[in-house]
């Protein structure tokens, strides 16, 4: 099935620091969303995006579909310690009404 | 009060058992999910009910069998449990089958299987 290449895998900031992470597939999707995972917790949808170019903020999170509609990222800036956690992208592609994951974004915010 | 509530948050095993995970949304959504997350944390949708109909049965052992007793009910039934069962099982639910961007997650159950 479609995979999505999530990156970076992992990321140790300082508070205060701007993030930034991505996701690309090899097909195109319709559909790009932003998912935050707390530690023991399940996931909560962040930011969805409908439109190739389409740039959406979230308060400090922004998010973008590519032109390309095969990729997404997500910024992050001034970073706090409460954005720790697990981000997923996902994504639809034409016809599908499941989103694929990406493998995710562990960030780590040091005080 | 909890959109997505599934019980219980930790569920310690012995290969062989058989055990059943419950979850129930209040938020009135036609469609409700599993999903499974391994130890690298990827997540991997399991089942999918549409009003208590199954409509997304991924390759799953026929060990796992979900059940809606109704559309606020997705319960999940595992038997002869196998020590790669381990593993943090999602709950989900969206308005509707065709809303599944917006996914409601619980909070999950972490399986561990001795």
């Amino acid at each position: 099935g479609q995979q999505l290449n999530q990156s970076p895998q992992s990321m140790f900031i300082q508070e205060g620091e701007d993030v930034s992470m991505n996701c690309t597939s090899s097909s195109i999707f319709n559909t790009w969303l932003w998912y935050k995972q707390d530690p023991g917790e399940g996931p909560v949808l962040l930011i969805a995006l409908y439109k190739a170019g389409e740039l959406t903020s979230n308060g400090r999170l922004t998010a973008q579909f590519g032109i390309t509609r095969k990729d997404s990222f997500l910024n992050i800036s001034a970073s706090i310690p409460s954005d720790v956690g697990i981000y997923f992208c996902a994504g639809l592609e034409g016809g599908s009404y499941i989103p694929t994951f990406g493998r995710g974004t562990s960030l780590i915010v040091h005080p | 009060d909890t959109a997505v509530s599934q019980t219980p948050k930790y569920l310690v095993t012995q290969m062989g058992n058989d055990k059943s995970i419950k979850c129930e949304q209040n938020l009135g959504h036609d469609t409700m999910y599993w999903y499974k997350q391994d130890s690298k944390k990827f997540l991997k949708i399991m089942f999918s009910y549409n009003n208590k109909e199954l409509i997304i049965n991924e390759t799953v052992p026929n060990r796992f069998s979900p059940k809606s007793p109704d559309k606020a009910h997705l319960n999940l039934h595992i038997n002869s449990l196998e020590l790669g069962d381990s593993a943090v099982y999602f709950c989900a639910s969206s308005q509707d089958n065709y809303s599944n961007e917006k996914l409601f997650f619980g909070s999950g159950t972490q399986l561990s299987v001795l």
